[in-house]
């Protein structure tokens, strides 16, 4: 079974300019998590979806950051405009629907790199 | 939200020792994973381990839920054991981690 992928590995742009940052998770996984860890920081959530619907979204940054999910399946996250501070490094999870609590293990994706110059 | 701390925050071993590395946390969790990050950037899962003790090679985690705290044993550690290992706490629906302890393994 494959895990969840992320595009690009790495991204190198210029402040002002926008990326798109996307993940597929595990195929069948309703739950998809967007993290960050900036700076050698700790990771930080940033918003979950189950399937297309944004189930909580409390820590995105700014109005800079827009994620979709379109379809349910995979997702993608905009920066517009980038600034030097949205360096780090962007990580997606996903697991299954929870059933009989609130909890499933998450799989990580290996991340994605983004370098703001 | 919870505060997650680990200890040590770096920590240097001779190939073949040894370590147990700590996660406090502050609150009542739900639920608690372990990672480590590799040196590619990747975070693999070691342990999904609300209470109990689990055991997967030589590594070993103990989650003590009502005294709020994960112990995370490494055995013989080998240089593949190099990266910075994460804790993870799971509430109000999502992950809030520590800032890792960053391990170095020398041969």
């Amino acid at each position: 079974e494959a895990g969840v992928t992320q595009f690009p590995s790495h991204s190198v742009i210029e402040k002002g300019q926008t990326v798109t940052l996307r993940c597929d998770p595990i195929s069948g996984h309703d739950n998809l998590y967007w993290y960050r860890r900036v700076m050698g920081k700790e990771i930080k959530f940033l918003l979950h979806f189950v399937k297309e619907s944004k189930q909580d979204e409390s820590g995105m940054p700014n109005n800079r950051f827009l994620a979709e999910r379109t379809g349910g399946t995979y997702s993608t996250l905009k920066v517009q405009p980038a600034e030097l501070e949205d360096s780090g490094v962007y990580f997606c999870a996903s697991s299954p629907r929870f059933t009989g609590g609130n909890y499933n293990e998450q799989f990580f994706g290996p991340g994605t790199r983004l370098t703001v110059l | 939200g919870i505060q997650v701390e680990q200890s040590p925050p770096d920590l240097i071993l001779q190939e073949g020792a040894n370590s147990t590395l700590r996660c406090n946390f502050s609150d009542s969790v739900n639920n608690l994973q372990w990672f480590h990050q590799n040196p590619w950037g990747q975070l693999i899962n070691l342990f999904y381990i609300p209470s109990g003790t689990k055991q997967n090679g030589r590594l070993s985690a103990t989650t003590v839920a009502t005294e709020r705290y994960s112990l995370l044993y490494i055995s013989s550690s080998q240089t593949t054991d190099s990266g910075v290992y994460f804790c993870a706490v799971w509430s109000f629906n999502k992950f809030y981690f520590g800032s890792g302890t960053k391990l170095n393994v020398k041969p």
